[in-house]
């Protein structure tokens, strides 16, 4: 079975565009979440989708919104790029509305984003 | 709120031997779980090992075993028998409430730990 598939993997912008990424979860999984991964850091929580809704959103500015779609895949779009947005953006998924403490997250490769 | 700290930005091992991953952790919530992820230079995060809160045994999975002490809350990943494949970024994460009391979860990262293993 395939993983989780983001594409593209690198992607270079100036700032002020905006940028649409993308993220297809494992087969049967009904819940993605995206992440924000700076250079040298964790990764930080952006949104969590489960059938097409919204269910939980990270201390990020309004310049960043996403969508799920009926096949469950989801888009990450960031309007007015700013240099500080590059980073490495990960897609995982699970099988559950709820992730629940103990819901393991199936991380993609990523989308490596550089703002010039 | 939750806070992940990784106090070791790098480590070393020779091939065989095993090695410790510092990881402690800071929550007010009840219910939480702590998880170890490693992260090639291919940037996918893999899941390794995970521990509840709640479970009263250390979790175990091959050749890796989560330490967790929850009144010191720390949560050390014990890698056994290095090999030169491990060699990777790991990181610390709790699954905890996005908001208090809430029911929807979401992973909080430690900085991460650069481990080096040496033929």
């Amino acid at each position: 079975d395939a993983g989780v598939t983001q594409s593209p993997t690198h992607l270079i912008k100036t700032r002020g565009q905006q940028v649409t990424l993308r993220c297809s979860p494992i087969s049967g999984h009904k819940s993605v979440s995206w992440y924000q991964q700076v250079l040298g850091q964790g990764p930080q929580f952006i949104f969590q989708y489960y059938e097409k809704e919204e269910r939980g959103r990270g201390n990020f500015p309004d310049r960043f919104s996403a969508r799920q779609f009926p096949n469950y895949s989801s888009e990450l779009n960031v309007n007015a790029l700013l240099l500080g947005d590059s980073a490495l953006y990960l897609c995982a998924s699970s099988t559950q509305a709820k992730q629940g403490s103990g819901e393991k997250l199936f991380f993609g490769s990523g989308t490596q984003l550089s703002v010039l | 709120a939750q806070k992940i700290t990784q106090t070791q930005p790098g480590m070393f091992v020779q091939e065989k031997e095993a090695v410790t991953l510092d990881c402690t952790y800071d929550t007010s919530d009840q219910s939480y779980g702590l998880f170890w992820y490693k992260q090639p230079s291919s940037g996918e995060m893999i899941f390794l090992i995970y521990q509840g809160s709640y479970d009263e045994q250390n979790a175990t999975e091959g050749r890796y075993s989560l330490n967790f002490q929850k009144a010191r809350k720390s949560a050390n990943l014990v890698i056994s028998a290095s090999q030169l494949g491990d060699s990777a970024m790991y990181f610390c994460a709790m699954s905890a409430p996005q908001n208090s009391g809430g029911s929807n979860y979401k992973l909080t990262f430690g900085k991460g730990t650069l481990l080096t293993v040496n033929p």
